[in-house]
């Protein structure tokens, strides 16, 4: 099956700092992916979706200045979150969209805030 | 607006024993039913999905569900359990065509089996 990276796995950075979070399609090409965010004990939920040369679509509620996605090519979008906070410590989970629909989902990326 | 309920977020069984895990939904429309499995340090895979048709989905490894809608349920089964099958179990919905539609996802079940 298709496979999906992310970068980095696990990240713990100073409250005030931006992190970027790296989602890759490995083996093929994605128009579009998708963010999403995973508390503890809680289900995942969606952030946005990513779509290659243009601007994403946020959902209700998340703060599209504060987490800053960028597709700037086929095979990857990038997640910053911006003056990271400790509420920002979550885990961030990617996917990327094949050509017969499927959602190929990366391993995620744990972010602790200090 | 859509809303899917895991009961239990932890369900224990024995190696050979049968493995249920339930998913109850909620859709104002037909619903497009997922099950992912999520393994340690891994991404979710799609384990089975329902769309249309049949309402008992066969999936990988063994596991199957079968969509009530009179139930509002969508649970897996496994008829019995391998040491393997121990891992994070999401359940999700949709209400558009295919899987590439926004998904909203259950609050997981993780499964353990003992010997």
């Amino acid at each position: 099956g298709a496979v999906v990276s992310q970068h980095p796995s696990w990240v713990i950075c100073k409250s005030g700092t931006s992190v970027k979070i790296e989602c890759r399609s490995l083996d093929f090409q994605a128009t579009t992916m998708f963010w999403y965010r995973q508390f503890p004990k809680q289900s995942l939920m969606l952030m946005a979706t990513s779509n290659e040369g243009s601007k994403a679509t946020y959902e209700q509620g998340v703060e599209k200045d504060k987490f800053l996605i960028n597709h700037a090519s086929l095979t990857l979008s990038t997640l910053t979150v911006t003056s990271a906070h400790p509420e920002d410590s979550s885990f961030y989970i990617c996917s990327a969209r094949g050509l017969a629909g499927e959602q190929f989902f990366g391993p995620g990326t744990r972010l602790t805030v200090l | 607006a859509q809303s899917v309920t895991q009961l239990g977020s932890h369900v224990s069984v024995s190696e050979g024993a049968l493995v249920l895990l339930r998913c109850n939904y909620s859709s104002s429309v037909p619903p497009y039913l997922f099950w992912y499995v999520q393994y340690p340090n891994q991404g979710l895979q799609l384990l089975l999905k329902y769309t249309t048709g049949a309402t008992l989905v066969k999936g990988i490894n063994g596991f199957e569900a079968e969509f009530k809608k009179s139930e509002t349920s969508f649970h897996l089964t496994k008829p019995s359990a391998h040491m393997s099958d121990a891992a994070e179990y999401f359940c999700a919905v949709s209400d558009e065509t295919g899987t590439a539609s926004k998904l909203t996802f259950g609050t997981g079940t993780r499964l353990q089996v003992t010997l």
